[in-house]
């Protein structure tokens, strides 16, 4: 069991590089999500996809976006990074209805230099 | 502004003792309380959750308390067990958010000493 499958598990990118960062649920979840989680202030929410075919920003969205790219896959792009960027990131998915709890991902370990 | 928060960063218990783990909230629109437990390079694991519309949910070792007139949650592990350190992030929803979204705290790491 899957589960939640983060690409890749570390990066190491140099300021104003681009890069996707690849989710796949197996759960034939409905909602999924990315967060992002820096020392100190928990995970905060950068883009969510309640259903295939939206999203919508989060509590933090500026510097990023999002595709969902069909029911399983959501990728979330830095266009050009920035050393404020770097954190671990996690991509979540839920059922998205009654109150269904959201499944992590392992995380993706991001440095920007 | 931090809507969820966990105002002890750490947390250090003996084993077979309660640990007790709290929770404040700001929002009074949240309606739906979840706890998740992270361990070292892994991601958040659901472990208990409850409706503003119980004061208490049990789930094993686990109980989680809800007081709604001060706005805090609390969670209590008993017995506590060295397995159970990892770091304990408290987080609310509410009903009119779509697709379930949520709000964490800062989390707590406990730590179980044998």
């Amino acid at each position: 069991n899957a589960g939640v499958t983060q690409t890749p598990k570390f990066q190491v990118l140099k300021t104003g590089q681009s890069m996707t960062l690849q989710c796949a649920q197996d759960m034939n979840h409905n909602s999924m999500y990315w967060y992002r989680q820096d020392p100190g202030m928990g995970l905060r929410l950068i883009y969510y996809s309640a259903s295939e075919g939206t999203t919508d920003k989060g509590e933090v969205p500026n510097g990023y976006n999002v595709s969902r790219l069909n029911k399983r896959e959501f990728s979330l792009r830095l266009e050009s990074a920035a050393p404020s960027q770097t954190s671990v990131y996690f991509c979540a998915s839920s059922e998205g209805r009654d109150r269904q709890p959201q499944h992590f991902g392992d995380g993706t370990r991001l440095s920007i230099l | 502004d931090q809507q969820v928060k966990q105002n002890s960063p750490s947390l250090s218990v003996q084993e077979g003792r309660i640990s007790i783990l709290n929770c404040d909230y700001t929002n009074s629109m949240f309606d739906y309380f979840l706890w998740y437990k992270k361990y070292p390079a892994e991601g958040p694991t659901f472990l208990i959750s409850i409706s503003s519309i119980k004061d208490k949910n049990e789930d094993g070792r686990f109980t989680v308390f809800l007081n709604k007139s001060a706005k805090h949650l609390s969670l209590h592990i008993v017995p506590s067990q060295p397995g159970d350190s990892a770091v304990y992030f408290c987080a609310a929803s509410a009903r009119e958010t779509s697709g379930s979204r949520l709000t964490f705290g800062e989390g707590t790491q406990l730590t179980v000493n044998p």
